[in-house]
């Protein structure tokens, strides 16, 4: 399977400051990626859909102008939590999606990121 | 909208046994795929087994197979000859045919593996 790489692994930052964490195809163009958001024991939450070279289209509830996605390339999406808070702790998970000739949907998953707000 | 229901948070099995887990959802398209994904305690997804709607075949993959029953709207996931490495949190994801990779989990069901 293709490859999608997640950065950083897992982040602590200060409440009020703001994080990005970016997602990156190795080995294919993405048309489009996804952010996820999970908490403990619980299932993902898609936030948004990333399209490359268009405005996010966001999840209902989710906060656009907290949650900023840029899909500037085909290889890369990035989402920066704007003024984080404690309650913004999660774990993010992005994913990639590849056209197949012979499956409509190929997504493929990055390792996630755990965002710890203090 | 599309919802997708997994009914058991918990299920335990024997090494070397046979479990399933449940699946159901709702949608009023007629084209779509279905898939359980594995997330063991690396987090990492990991695709495990996926079904064409229009397909009447059941999918399988090795020891994992599906019972899709499209009218009941219902698809189970069955694991043969369970391995310790087979105990992480599984996902049943719905996708719409038009939506390529665009998913919508179930809530998971985490399987742990007795040896």
């Amino acid at each position: 399977g293709a490859v999608v790489s997640q950065h950083p692994s897992w982040v602590i930052c200060k409440s009020g400051t703001s994080v990005k964490i970016e997602c990156r195809s190795l080995d294919f163009q993405a048309t489009t990626m996804f952010w996820y958001r999970q908490f403990p024991k619980q299932s993902l939450m898609l936030m948004a859909t990333s399209n490359e070279g268009s405005k996010a289209t966001y999840e209902q509830g989710v906060e656009k102008d907290k949650f900023l996605i840029n899909h500037a390339s085909l290889t890369l999406s990035t989402l920066t939590v704007t003024s984080a808070h404690p309650e913004d702790s999660s774990f993010y998970i992005c994913s990639a999606y590849q056209p197949s000739r012979t499956v409509n949907t190929e997504a493929f998953f990055g390792q996630g990121t755990r965002l710890t707000v203090v | 909208a599309q919802t997708v229901t997994q009914s058991q948070p918990e299920m335990s099995v024997q090494e070397a046994e046979t479990v399933t887990l449940s699946c159901t959802y709702d949608t009023s398209e007629s084209d779509y795929y279905l898939f359980w994904y594995k997330q063991p305690p690396s987090r990492q997804m990991i695709l495990v087994i996926r079904q064409e709607a229009y397909k009447q075949q059941n999918a399988t993959e090795n020891r994992f197979s599906v019972n899709f029953q499209k009218a009941a709207k219902s698809f189970s996931l069955k694991i043969s000859d369970s391995q310790l490495g087979d105990a992480a949190m599984y996902f049943c994801a719905y996708s719409s045919y038009n939506q390529g990779g665009k998913l919508i989990f179930g809530q998971g069901t985490e399987l742990s593996v007795k040896p």
